[in-house]
């Protein structure tokens, strides 16, 4: 079992529609959960942080965390064609290194 | 703040070479990170740095990769004996302390012939 599991996709979400991406992992002891997005050729780019069970909302990005179940989730509401990239979920496990996803490819479709 | 900055953007060279990247953190941050990304992978840890002190090293890091940070403010990265394998984005990023999130910059993208 991979330490944190996306979706690859493609997902494509019609422009204006929420785009819902998702992401498990394995270690209960993770304590900090980040959302990086990469357009492709660049390099990540944080938006999103959430340490505590429950939603945490920014603009359009809302992230939401389920410690119970090892889920954390990132919500684009409106999205935009500037939203399309590769999102990477990143968990923190006591040590300071983050452990990403592979990443899960998102197209807002015009 | 001016955001992590990393040297040189690319790099292309013969197999076997030795090549060394460098990477300038965010003013103040004092923990640095390394990471490698391929296609398709989302980036790997390979090291970081608290201040000067290296504290962690991925098994990903073989013999033939050095990092240092010798006055706790910027980063070298070096890589001896260049193998194919190496071919790879390698990303730097820093925070300013224990848990806060991390910064990346723009990274340096490896080409081994």
């Amino acid at each position: 079992q991979k330490e944190v599991e996306q979706n690859s996709g493609p997902l494509s979400v019609p422009e204006g529609a929420i785009a819902s991406l998702n992401c498990t992992y394995s270690d209960r002891g993770s304590q900090s959960f980040f959302w990086y997005r990469q357009y492709s050729g660049k390099s990540p780019e944080l938006i999103m942080s959430i340490y505590s069970n429950g939603d945490k909302e920014d603009g359009r990005f809302t992230a939401q965390l389920n410690k119970a179940s090892q889920y954390v989730s990132l919500l684009i509401r409106d999205s935009q064609p500037s939203d399309s990239a590769t999102y990477l979920c990143a968990v923190k496990v006591g040590n300071e290194k983050l452990t990403f996803g592979t990443g899960t490819r998102l197209t807002i479709i015009p | 703040d001016t955001g992590v900055s990393q040297d040189p953007r690319h790099k292309i060279t013969k197999r076997g070479q030795n090549v060394t990247f460098r990477c300038d953190p965010i003013s103040e941050h004092n923990r640095l990170y390394w990471y490698r990304q391929t296609l398709g992978q989302g980036p790997e840890f390979l090291t970081y740095f608290q201040n000067e002190a290296q504290l962690e090293k991925s098994r990903l890091l073989s013999d033939r990769f050095s990092a240092e940070r010798p006055k706790g403010s910027f980063s070298t990265l070096e890589i001896q004996r260049t193998e194919q394998g190496d071919s790879a984005m390698y990303l730097c990023a820093s925070s300013l302390y224990e848990g806060q999130p991390q910064h990346f910059g723009d990274g340096t993208r490896l080409s081994i012939l």
